[in-house]
């Protein structure tokens, strides 16, 4: 099947500082990237859909400030958590569909995310 | 308001048994039925999908069985292994919606030797 890489797989702030996952498609092109959110022993929230050469589109509730998302090409997405806070501390899982080839999603392995 | 309702929450059969998880939905529109197996620190991974104009769909040891009058649909394992334990999401989404899956609230299957 597709692969979709997330990197890194864990990261460790600062309370107030900034911290950048990606999310790559390694073979196949992906016009749409989805961001979740799974607290511990919860299920997966959908946080916002990733639109390639265009704005994200957020969630009711989730901060688009705090959440950065950049899709600068049809492989790459980026989620930057901007003044993390240690409630911000979750793991975060990336999702690509290839373009074209109807709804199957691929998922990332995840970036568990603790802030101290 | 949860669209898709997922039972039980957890569960423990052994080894052989079969394994059986609920879901309900709430929305119409939705038009694709995934499951997916998490292990723990891991992404979820597709195992089977299936859509309303199909009533059962079988893959291997795991079978999708769906009832649109009904708006549930299920999963099966059949001769459930150890290897087989995880947290289990049912998902459901629409094309008109743009194809974002909302999740059931998760299953953890465990598997007794």
């Amino acid at each position: 099947g597709a692969v979709v890489s997330q990197h890194p797989s864990r990261v460790i702030c600062k309370s107030g500082t900034s911290v950048k996952i990606e999310c790559r498609s390694l073979d196949f092109q992906a016009t749409t990237m989805f961001w979740y959110r799974q607290f511990p022993k919860q299920s997966l929230m959908l946080m916002a859909t990733s639109n390639e050469g265009s704005k994200a589109t957020y969630e009711q509730g989730v901060e688009k400030d705090k959440f950065l998302i950049n899709h600068a090409s049809l492989t790459l997405s980026t989620l930057t958590v901007t003044s993390a806070h240690p409630e911000d501390s979750s793991f975060y899982i990336c999702s690509a569909a290839p373009t074209g080839a109807g709804t199957e999603a691929f998922f990332g392995q995840g970036t568990r995310l603790t802030v101290v | 308001q949860q669209q898709v309702k997922q039972s039980p929450q957890s569960l423990i059969v052994q080894k052989g048994g079969i394994s059986i998880i609920n879901c309900a939905y709430e929305n119409t529109a939705f038009d694709y039925f995934p499951w997916y197996q998490q292990f723990p620190g891991k992404g979820p991974a597709l195992l089977i999908a299936i859509r309303p104009d199909v009533s059962e769909k079988k893959e291997g040891r795991f079978t999708i069985s769906f009832n649109k009058s009904a708006k549930q649909f299920s999963l099966h394992i059949m001769d459930s292994q150890p290897g087989d334990s995880a947290t289990y999401f049912c998902a459901a989404s629409s094309k008109a919606a743009g194809n974002k899956l909302t999740f059931g609230g998760g299953t953890r299957v465990l598997v007794k030797p």
